[in-house]
């Protein structure tokens, strides 16, 4: 099983939002910032958000990332189809000395 | 444009090797880290390992589950960082990626991947 815990899967109707969890520890979350990449099976991972909060030039600003403590969310406002795909949280864990992922969230547009 | 190009994949049976190649274009290659990823079937992605720039050291670090058994190199005068795996199983079966690093920035871009199927 993964380090990070995030959901298997989240859904919402086009317009509404959806947000996504990553639950980690003290020696990953807690002491480390978060990215969140957006992955469609057969294409190249995309980053959205990466130093918690902060996003990518070309990244809408539909996507917003927070951190609080040992966890953090990805929050999708405004969904559209074109948002289906798989999302993913990631840090470094300074215990395991190695970059740690979440296993990936399917957000599906209803 | 910033691209990363992955190639060397394909079929290898149980114990052999084979290195995959991630070709950078775009930006100076030598100034950053870079790693590789993988994908293996209806799985998530998992962190393979990482090569630090010559700048802080050139130090690479590698994940459990490959360490002692896959080696990450770089050339900077090519912009091409390798990822050399020996004795491959057949769960190492993954669709490999390579994406430049940047410490406070996360992992941009990545390439679109190669497959590697370990079989007999």
């Amino acid at each position: 099983q993964s380090v990070l815990t995030q959901p298997p899967s989240v859904s919402a109707a086009p317009g509404q939002k959806v947000t996504i969890s990553c639950s980690g520890g003290s020696s990953n979350i807690g002491k480390n910032f978060v990215s969140w990449y957006q992955h469609l099976p057969g294409t190249a991972p995309k980053l959205l958000i990466y130093g918690n909060n902060k996003r990518p030039s070309g990244i809408p600003d539909r996507f917003s990332g927070f951190k609080s403590a040992t966890s953090a969310t990805l929050d999708i406002t405004g969904l559209q189809t074109g948002d289906e795909a798989d999302y993913y949280c990631v840090t470094w864990d300074n215990t395991l000395s190695a970059v740690v992922f979440g296993g990936g969230t399917r957000v599906t547009v209803l | 444009e910033v691209q990363l190009v992955e190639s060397g994949g394909g079929l290898v049976q149980p114990g052999r090797s084979l290195r995959l190649s991630c070709t950078a274009s775009g930006f100076t290659f030598a100034d950053y880290d870079m790693s590789w990823f993988r994908q293996a079937p209806g799985k998530g992605l998992e962190w393979v390992g990482f090569i630090r720039s010559r700048a802080y050291g050139g130090t690479i670090e590698y994940a459990a589950t490959v360490k002692g058994r896959f080696i990450i190199s770089r050339e900077d005068s090519k912009s091409i960082a390798y990822l050399q795996m020996k004795s491959l199983e057949i769960e190492d079966t993954a669709v490999y990626y390579c994406a430049r690093a940047q410490a406070l920035r996360g992992f941009d871009p990545w390439g679109q991947g190669t497959l590697v199927t370990v079989s007999s």
